[in-house]
């Protein structure tokens, strides 16, 4: 399975934008990149998913580079709830698909 | 209902008792899984459901036996334990194969075998 790296921990100011980056060189075509986030005490939380283009919710923004080898998750005004463990991770389309989760980023959300 | 509930939320069983973590969801998904996660560590798959049949087993021990009764309910049935399997154990559905779609999570059963 393609690999993605990620900063173990990060930290942003209340109200303002955070971006979290992560890298994904060996992803293939057919991998679509998702965003999970775990608040303390919670399940997984599923937050925005891409596969080449850009892509906007509620939520969040994911920004895909044009070679797809990485890509940054955008929120666009953090607050105190957003504070979780994001992941990144590579699903692969088809019939053996598994969400295989790796470290994750820890963000703080400083007041 | 766009819901995963999981039950018991906390449980605590002897390394002799059988003991079996419910989840359920009525959103029509078709796959289910079970994740394992000790703290400060990513979840980890245990088990794949598709269609109500096994598909992924990651090797986990035969003292866990997970069960899709019907495509709304997963048990994993537990016996004979031992202490390092406490943990936080996640159920979680999603549509089906489609990729594009994610998954969704229930709140987890935060298990400790005495």
């Amino acid at each position: 399975d393609a690999k993605t790296t990620q900063p173990n921990s990060m930290e942003s100011n209340e109200e303002e934008p955070v971006h979290l980056p992560c890298n994904h060189s060996t992803i293939s075509g057919t991998d679509y990149i998702h965003w999970y986030r775990q608040l303390p005490s919670q399940g997984p939380e599923y937050v925005i998913h891409g596969l080449t283009s850009n892509v906007n919710n509620r939520m969040a923004s994911l920004a895909i580079a044009e070679d797809r080898k990485s890509s940054t998750l955008i929120l666009h005004r953090a607050t105190l709830r957003d504070a979780a463990v994001y992941y990144c991770i590579l699903l692969a389309s088809g019939s053996a698909r598994q969400l295989t989760f790796g470290s994750g980023t820890q963000l703080t959300v400083l007041p | 209902d766009t819901e995963v509930t999981q039950t018991p939320k906390h449980l605590v069983m002897g390394m002799t008792n059988k003991k079996s973590l419910k989840c359920e969801q009525h959103m029509g998904h078709r796959a289910m899984y079970w994740y394992k996660q000790k703290a400060k560590k990513p979840p980890e798959l245990m088990f794949v459901y598709s269609y109500e049949k096994l598909s992924i087993n990651e090797s986990v021990p035969s003292r866990f036996s997970p069960e899709c009764p019907n495509s709304s309910l997963l048990n994993l049935h537990l016996h004979a334990l031992q202490p390092e399997d406490s943990a936080l154990y996640l159920c979680a559905s999603s549509q089906g194969r489609r990729a594009m779609l994610g998954y969704t999570f229930g709140s987890g059963t935060r298990l400790t075998v005495v």
